[in-house]
C-alpha cells in the first residue's frame, strides 16, 4: 500500500493564480481532510469529507474548494491563490470520523509570491 | 470551549525518559486524546490513544487523570531518532479536533 499520497511536493504560485493540490489513499478510507501548517499555529483543518460526494468546511476553509467524486481521491483547489496561503498542506485519511488514526501524507509545501 | 496547551520545546538526553504534558481543560468524559509524532518534511505520525487512565503500546504510555484537565506522554529510554515535533489532539464527540501547537523535542547524545 502507497497509504496517502500528494502531488506536488513543491509549488510556487503567483498571488492570483490557481491551483489544485492532488491527494489519493488507497485504504478504502471513508474520511479525508486536508490541513495547512504554519509555523507555531500546528494544524488546522481546512476541508473534510466524510465519504464520497460529502464535503464540509473545518476550521479555516475561506479560499479553498474541496471535492470528493471517488473513494481514493480529495483534491484541495485554491481558488485565487494570495500570501496568506503559503503553507504546508497536508492531506490525511482515517477509516471513519472520529476515535480513528489519521494517516498523513508527505505534504505540499506551497508559496505564493 | 475546548483548548489544548504544551509547551514550546524540551531537551533530554540519550536513554531518559521523557514527558510532555498537555493541558485541555472543558473535556467531556467521551472525548479522547491522541499523540502525533512529526518529523521535518513528513507528515504527523500516530503514537497513542486513549479516554482515560494509562495505555501503553511498544514505543509510548499516555497518562490521563481522573480529572482529565491534563494528558502525559510518556517516551521510555528515548534515543537521539526520537527529535521531532510531538501534538496533542483532542477529538470532542461532536467530532470536532482540537490540535495543539505542538512540542518540539530535541535529544541529546
Amino acid at each position: 500500500n502507497a497509504g496517502v499520497t500528494q502531488t506536488p511536493k513543491f509549488q510556487v504560485l503567483k498571488t492570483g493564480q490557481s491551483m489544485t493540490l492532488q491527494c489519493a489513499q488507497d485504504m478504502n478510507h471513508e474520511y479525508m481532510s486536508w490541513y495547512r501548517q504554519d509555523p507555531g499555529m500546528g494544524l488546522r483543518l481546512i476541508h473534510y469529507s466524510v465519504g464520497a460526494g460529502i464535503t464540509d468546511q473545518g476550521e479555516v476553509p475561506n479560499g479553498y474548494n474541496v471535492s470528493r467524486s471517488t473513494t481514493e481521491d480529495f483534491p484541495l483547489r485554491l481558488l485565487s491563490a494570495a500570501p496568506s496561503q503559503t503553507s504546508v498542506y497536508f492531506c490525511a485519511s482515517s477509516p471513519g470520523q472520529g476515535v480513528y488514526e489519521q494517516y498523513f501524507g508527505p505534504g505540499t509545501r506551497l508559496t505564493v509570491t | 470551549l475546548a483548548k489544548t496547551t504544551q509547551p514550546i520545546s524540551m531537551d533530554s538526553y540519550e536513554g531518559q525518559e521523557v514527558n510532555i504534558t498537555c493541558s485541555h481543560n472543558n473535556i467531556a468524559t467521551n472525548d479522547y486524546i491522541t499523540w502525533y509524532q512529526q518529523f521535518p518534511s513528513q507528515g504527523p505520525r500516530f503514537i497513542i490513544q486513549g479516554y482515560k487512565t494509562k495505555v501503553t503500546n511498544e514505543v509510548a504510555s499516555l497518562f490521563i487523570p481522573a480529572d482529565r484537565k491534563s494528558s502525559t506522554l510518556s517516551l521510555p529510554r528515548v534515543s537521539l531518532s526520537d527529535t521531532a515535533v510531538y501534538y496533542c489532539l483532542v477529538g470532542l464527540s461532536n467530532y470536532q479536533l482540537i490540535w495543539g501547537a505542538g512540542t518540539k523535542l530535541i535529544i541529546k547524545p
